[in-house]
């Protein structure tokens, strides 16, 4: 079955960037996300990347795509108090595209410091 | 709609009694998903539906737990008869479709509490 792993706790200082790690295990996983939850609040995705794909830049995040490891990171740049929250990588398998359910790792919190 | 409207953000049920809880997907969305926060933030899949089929039930408690999405109605989600482990927060998604791009866009959830 998919499991997705991330640690559970990431502590930066303002303006720092932060990384974040996940590893999957489902070797057909083609989509691979990065949602954001904040306190009481809804996901937010925050931008996903395919498997043929490496790297994905979008703003201050970049999405960096090991497959033959299976490990996926997310890089916030300069990051700001406002991106304090839970972070969730999560994988769906191919050939369903959007109708898939999605698998979910277990969150990291970023905590931003001044 | 805009965004996915779960309703109520909040609901209190003693242990034994009946819970249920509704989505409005995105209007145009044919794809409703349900997915349930438990403690330690993880999320189990539940069901997907395609419109009003059935598309993944892999997730559902054999027991209990029910689900539907009817035409011109919200989707609902009901446990009958709740247990203590049954607190959890459960959200709702929703997807356009098989074809186009993946997102899942998700709903602020509602927090059961059984007590």
């Amino acid at each position: 079955g998919e499991d997705v792993e991330q640690s559970l706790f990431l502590s930066v200082r303002e303006g720092d960037s932060s990384v974040i790690n996940c590893t999957y295990t489902d070797s057909s996983s083609t989509y691979l996300y990065w949602y954001k939850q904040e306190p009481g609040a809804g996901l937010q995705l925050l931008t996903y990347i395919f498997s043929n794909m490496d790297m994905k830049q979008d703003q201050r995040l970049t999405v960096l795509l090991n497959k033959k490891d299976k490990h996926l990171s997310l890089r916030i740049a300069d990051t700001q108090t406002g991106d304090s929250a839970i972070y969730f990588c999560a994988e769906s398998p191919t050939n369903t595209g959007t109708a898939s359910k999605l698998t979910f790792g277990t969150g990291t919190r970023l905590q931003v410091t001044l | 709609g805009e965004e996915v409207a779960q309703t109520p953000k909040h609901l209190v049920r003693g242990e034994g009694q009946k819970a249920k809880l509704y989505c409005a997907p995105i209007k145009g969305h044919s794809y409703v998903f349900w997915y349930q926060q438990v403690l330690k933030n993880e999320f189990k899949f539940l069901i997907s539906f395609q419109n009003e089929n059935v598309f993944d039930e892999t997730g559902m408690p054999k027991e209990r737990f029910s689900a539907k999405c009817l035409p011109n109605s919200p989707c609902s989600l009901e446990i009958q008869a709740t247990k203590l482990e049954d607190s959890a927060v459960y959200f709702c998604a929703s997807s356009q479709s098989r074809v186009r791009s993946t997102e899942a866009f998700f709903g602020q959830g509602t927090r059961l509490t059984v007590v």
